[in-house]
């Protein structure tokens, strides 16, 4: 069965703090590997999606990598506005091939 | 081009009553994914309908069904309501069945 685990559970950060979240994951075969930003009571807004391994992307002050066994979440320089919780997802090749969340990283960026 | 629809946003219900939550879809995606989210559990996975036929389902009770029309609109239905079922309900799109989905903003039920 896939699997997600992301780190922190929570991390608070000073405004300009530069700091990496995680997600590690399992699965039979990575269709793809998902991030999400949500605050609270909204739904999930879309960042990026990663295929393979060594991929890179960017989006402001947020950019994702991915491994063979995890992806990292860098946030550089972060504003306040960014504080939100932050969730991975993966879809497998194989299987049902539904999308399988991790349970967040909540970020708080003080001013 | 609009986002992703859902209604009723907010909804009270008491136990054992049933509801049904609706989905509209980004214009032009066929795959419509349903979401539980609760505190302590996360980010469900309920059931994902493509093309009106439904491509997986997650392990839910029976209590839980739902749909998806020809214009790819979705609705969710619950049974026999219980305190537990209290949750945001999320539903997502996108335009294949294994593209990259887009949430809409929740349905927020409360069970009294």
């Amino acid at each position: 069965e896939d699997q997600v685990t992301q780190s922190p559970e929570a991390l608070r950060l000073q405004e300009g703090e530069s700091s990496s979240l995680n997600c590690s994951y399992t699965v039979s075969g990575l269709r793809g590997l998902f991030w999400y930003r949500q605050d609270p009571g909204k739904g999930p807004e879309f960042l990026f999606t990663l295929y393979s391994a060594g991929e890179e992307k960017e989006k402001e002050r947020l950019k994702a990598t991915l491994t063979k066994k995890e992806s990292f979440l860098h946030i550089t320089a972060p504003k306040p506005e960014d504080s939100a919780t932050y969730l991975c997802a993966v879809r497998s090749n194989f299987g049902n091939e539904k999308l399988t969340f991790g349970t967040g990283t909540r970020l708080t960026i003080i001013p | 081009k609009a986002g992703v629809t859902q209604t009723p946003r907010y909804l009270i219900k008491t136990r054992g009553q049933q509801v049904t939550l609706s989905c509209s879809p980004i214009s032009g995606h066929r795959s419509v994914s349903w979401y539980q989210q609760t505190p302590g559990q996360g980010l469900q996975f309920l059931f994902e309908y493509f093309s009106e036929t439904q491509r997986n389902k997650g392990n839910f009770p029976g209590r839980f069904s739902g749909r998806q029309f020809s214009n790819s609109r979705s609705e969710m239905n619950v049974s026999t309501l219980e305190l537990g079922d209290s949750a945001l309900y999320l539903c997502a799109s996108s335009p294949g069945a294994t593209d990259t989905q887009y949430f809409g903003p929740g349905t927020r039920l409360t069970v009294l």
